[in-house]
């Protein structure tokens, strides 16, 4: 089945360490994106990428940083600048020609919770 | 600023009533919406979309409607069954290639 996976599911970040999500997709997708989500706000953009070996700054990427060196992968790295980063993270894709907000809905995989040690 | 949100932050539906869940938007210009799903512990899953040019639109069970003289945007559900209990929210594209805005989500709870 086409679909994105994220992993690992639960990871534990201690104080001065960066720690990088991982995310995998199938669907041929060209643009990629990461999101953060906490409670009560909506998702916030941290990266996106709309082809390979490029990617944009979102609105939350300090102390993030990615790479886009194959299609199909898009990871994230949360740096130890990254102050605050317990949080639920989401990767996403979506189809569109290359560009990455189309007309097209994202889809998502099953999320990364990152909490601090 | 331009914003997505919610009018109510949970709804709860006696299981086999319809239920409708409400998203107001402030940019006039947007384009396209979408409707997802989040389940605890889950990614949001794609639910429906409805581009501007169109009113209504229906898929398995769902209907988006779009009122864009009020800038309002809705989901129902026909028949609520307990597997629909889940975080919804809605999404917006700003007009042409500008990025996709999340709106904070409503509860919905079936009580069986």
């Amino acid at each position: 089945d086409g679909g994105i996976t994220q992993s690992p599911k639960y990871l534990f970040r201690k104080e001065g360490q960066n720690v990088t999500l991982s995310c995998e997709q199938n669907l041929n997708h060209d643009a990629m994106y990461w999101y953060r989500q906490d409670p009560g706000q909506g998702l916030r953009l941290i990266y996106y990428s709309q082809i390979v070996n490029d990617f944009q700054k979102g609105d939350i990427a300090e102390g993030y940083s990615v790479s886009r060196e194959k299609k199909e992968s898009f990871p994230l790295t949360v740096t130890s600048a990254q102050k605050n980063p317990t949080a639920f993270y989401l990767c996403a894709s979506s189809s569109g020609q290359g560009r990455p907000y189309s007309n097209q809905p994202q889809h998502f995989g099953d999320g990364t919770r990152l909490s601090i040690l | 600023g331009e914003s997505v949100g919610l009018h109510l932050p949970t709804l709860s539906v006696q299981e086999g009533d319809n239920s409708i869940i409400n998203c107001a938007y402030s940019n006039s210009a947007s384009d396209y919406f979408i409707w997802y799903k989040q389940e605890s512990g889950k990614g949001p899953q794609f639910i429906i979309d409805i581009r501007s040019n169109m009113d209504k639109r229906q898929g398995q069970r769902v209907t988006v409607l779009l009122n864009k003289t009020v800038k309002h945007l809705s989901l129902q559900i026909a028949a609520t069954q307990p597997g629909d209990s889940a975080v919804y929210f809605c999404a917006e594209k700003g007009g042409g290639y500008q990025k996709v805005t999340f709106g904070t989500g409503t509860k919905l709870q079936v009580i069986p």
